[in-house]
């Protein structure tokens, strides 16, 4: 199974912050991954797909680039509605596997 | 708008079975893969099963091999869940594929069903 490591497991930042999270795969997955968010009692919700694609709808504060083994999360300025759980989520290979997540909050 | 809405998740014993459904509207449910994930009580996100838009090829995590069944008909997503254990006390979110196999984005998720498994 291929393993997602992400870090940091949490972090606290404070309004209009850039704010970066990476996630590092065990093997080379290519660009075939996703970025979710998670806002508490909530479903998660695609941000990121293929890597670096915003999905529809999604604000231009989030960003991710990254290839083979590693890649980064961005949020360009921090807004006190981006308090959630973001998880990174690899489809090169099934299992499909998520990172362990990063809690963002707000300082 | 696509939509998706679980049901059937509930109480149920050490050793009891479940079966869990997943409405599908809004979008041609029979163009795309489809996929159960479960999230335990303050932990992440685990992918369970999947299966692809024509149903010919399904997929399970190690987890649920031997216990769980995915199936998909109509506009309906199950997951016959057997041989329940404590370990797959969660709430089970069905999620839409964004083609017709697995290697693909999770673009719409349903609102998740919890399943709590204890005597």
């Amino acid at each position: 199974d291929i393993q997602m490591t992400q870090s940091p497991s949490s972090l606290s930042a404070s309004v209009g912050d850039r704010v970066s999270i990476t996630c590092q795969a065990s093997q080379d997955i290519r660009n075939y991954l996703n970025w979710y968010q998670q806002k508490p009692g909530k479903a998660p919700k695609l941000l990121i797909y293929d890597g670096a694609n915003l999905e529809k709808g999604v604000p231009s504060r989030f960003s991710a680039s990254g290839s083979a083994t590693d890649f980064t999360f961005t949020i360009s300025s921090l807004q006190p509605e981006d308090i959630a759980t973001y998880y990174c989520q690899q489809y090169d290979n099934v299992p499909l596997t998520f990172g362990g997540g990063t809690t963002v909050e707000i300082k | 708008e696509e939509q998706l809405l679980e049901s059937g998740g509930g109480l149920v014993q050490p050793g009891g079975s479940l079966r869990l459904s997943c409405a599908a509207s809004g979008f041609t449910f029979s163009n795309y893969a489809m996929s159960w994930v479960r999230q335990a009580p303050g932990k992440g996100l685990e992918w369970v099963s999947g299966i692809i838009a024509t149903g010919g090829s399904i997929k399970y995590a190690d987890s649920a091999k031997g216990r769980f069944t995915i199936s998909r008909a109509k506009n309906t997503l199950y997951l016959q869940m057997n041989s329940l254990r404590a370990e797959d006390a969660a709430i089970y979110y069905c999620a839409k594929h964004g083609e017709s196999h697995f290697y693909s984005k999770m673009d719409v998720w349903g609102q998740g069903t919890p399943v709590t498994v204890s005597s």
